[in-house]
């Protein structure tokens, strides 16, 4: 029962590079979210998306795409990456309001 | 705006003392409040909900929707609650809010 998988769970990229983080879930949720945790600050939400072909913009979206790709799969993606993008990420999904919401296990980005 | 206090980063107690981790939250709605738990190398889960009001791990927290806060508390720490814990708001259909977190460290 694998329940919301990221990948990569590590990434080094270099500024001005870009890349895409994975998420899926299979517990067949309508909502997902990608946040990002900083020390001192939290999560904040970057993105959501309240059902399959909908995303919004969260707290702090500059600087990030979203796709939700079909219902199983939101991908967040960094255009180019900024040494302030440096950061843990968070996928999350919910059935639909998060008044239980269910996390991955991280990425770990750095930007160098 | 919704927003979610917790004034204390770190909070350290020695096993078997009582524990209270502060929330205060601001809404201008009904809110529902939430607090999760990441333990060291693990993802973030749900640890208890105030529409509950369970007792989840010996830990219970209670709205108190006149002061606006939803503390975390339980009678006897122990070095397993060790982590980071956030208080949690959500508003609206889809934003679930957090707080900055509090590290609880429980020493032997």
């Amino acid at each position: 029962n694998a329940g919301v998988t990221q990948t990569p769970k590590f990434q080094v990229l270099k500024t001005g590079q870009s890349m895409t983080l994975q998420c899926a879930q299979d517990m067949n949720h309508n909502s997902m979210y990608w946040y990002r945790q900083d020390p001192g600050m939290g999560l904040r939400l970057i993105y959501y998306s309240a059902s399959e072909g909908t995303t919004d913009k969260g707290e702090v979206p500059n600087g990030y795409n979203v796709s939700r790709l079909n219902k199983r799969e939101f991908s967040l993606r960094l255009e180019s990456a900024a040494p302030s993008q440096t950061s843990v990420y968070f996928c999350a999904s919910s059935h639909d309001r998060p008044t239980e919401a269910f996390f991955g296990q991280g990425t770990r980005l750095t930007v160098v | 705006a919704q927003r979610v206090t917790q004034p204390e980063k770190l909070l350290s107690v020695f096993k078997g003392a009582p524990v209270e981790l502060k929330c205060n939250y601001s809404y201008s709605g009904s809110p529902e409040l939430f607090w999760y738990v990441q333990y060291s190398r693990q993802r973030l889960q749900l640890l208890l909900r105030h529409i509950s009001r369970e007792s989840i791990k010996g830990f219970t927290a209670d709205l108190n929707k006149g002061e606006t806060s939803f503390h975390l508390k339980k009678p006897f720490a122990q070095e397993e609650d060790s982590a980071m814990y956030y208080c949690a708001l959500v508003s609206g259909y889809s934003t679930l809010t957090f707080g900055k977190g509090t590290m609880l460290l429980v020493s032997p």
